[in-house]
């Protein structure tokens, strides 16, 4: 199974600062690397996935990168709605074993 | 709009099966370009993938839980289904059900809104 690990479990960011949030795969899982937000009581929401390819309304300032082992979410210029946890997804393996990462919560600063 | 909504009971008996099924609307099961997957999150605790289906039938579990897991599609009631055997109180969770964004790996686009299953005598 490939573990996911991120980093840090929670960051404070003040709204209108940068907030860079990590994610690490035991092995390479190529480009097969999804994040998700996720608010009190609402189910995940998808927000990039291949990586780097933002979801269907998504707003531009989400952005991800990596390839690999190592991903990085970037959220350019923080909106109060933007503090929620964060999950990456790795989706390499066939047959389908879909693993998260343990999360990272965003709070406010 | 694609909605997903989940439904069955909201407490189970240890030892008991958890049955649930999500119902799919604004759109088919049936399409050949999509999963259908339960996915799980114990309260306060992070995301399990529990397993996936397509509308022909074919099902990929997590091996963590393949012994207990069964999911099923009723394509005629554009639902899916799942049951989990031997249940403890481990697997007292939110349980959503959601849509694949294809029909290789890929990750989940379209979720309900969860419920809350509490295993407990």
């Amino acid at each position: 199974e490939i573990v996911m690990t991120q980093s840090p479990a929670t960051l404070s960011v003040s709204p209108g600062e940068r907030a860079t949030l990590s994610c690490r795969a035991s092995q390479s899982v190529s480009s097969n690397l999804a994040w998700y937000q996720q608010k009190p009581g609402q189910a995940p929401r998808l927000l990039i996935y291949g990586a780097s390819t933002r979801a269907t309304g998504i707003p531009a300032r989400f952005s991800g990168s990596g390839s690999g082992t190592e991903f990085t979410l970037t959220i350019s210029s923080l909106q109060s709605e933007d503090f929620a946890v964060y999950y990456c997804q790795q989706y390499n393996n066939w047959p389908p074993l879909y693993t998260f990462g343990q999360g990272t919560k965003l709070e406010i600063k | 709009q694609l909605q997903l909504q989940e439904s069955g009971p909201g407490l189970v008996k240890p030892s008991e099966t958890l049955s649930l099924t999500c119902t799919v609307s604004g759109g088919s099961i049936s399409s050949s370009s999509y999963y259908w997957g339960w996915i799980r999150q114990p309260p306060g605790k992070g995301l399990e993938w529990i397993g996936s289906i397509y509308y022909s039938g074919s099902t990929y579990y997590n091996p963590s839980l393949k012994s207990r897991v069964t999911i099923s599609v009723d394509t005629s009631k554009n639902q899916f289904s799942l049951k989990l055997s031997s249940v403890t109180a481990a697997d007292t969770a939110v349980y959503y059900c959601a849509r694949h964004l294809g029909v290789v790996t890929a990750p989940t686009d379209y979720w309900g809104q969860g419920t809350l299953v509490t295993v407990s005598s």
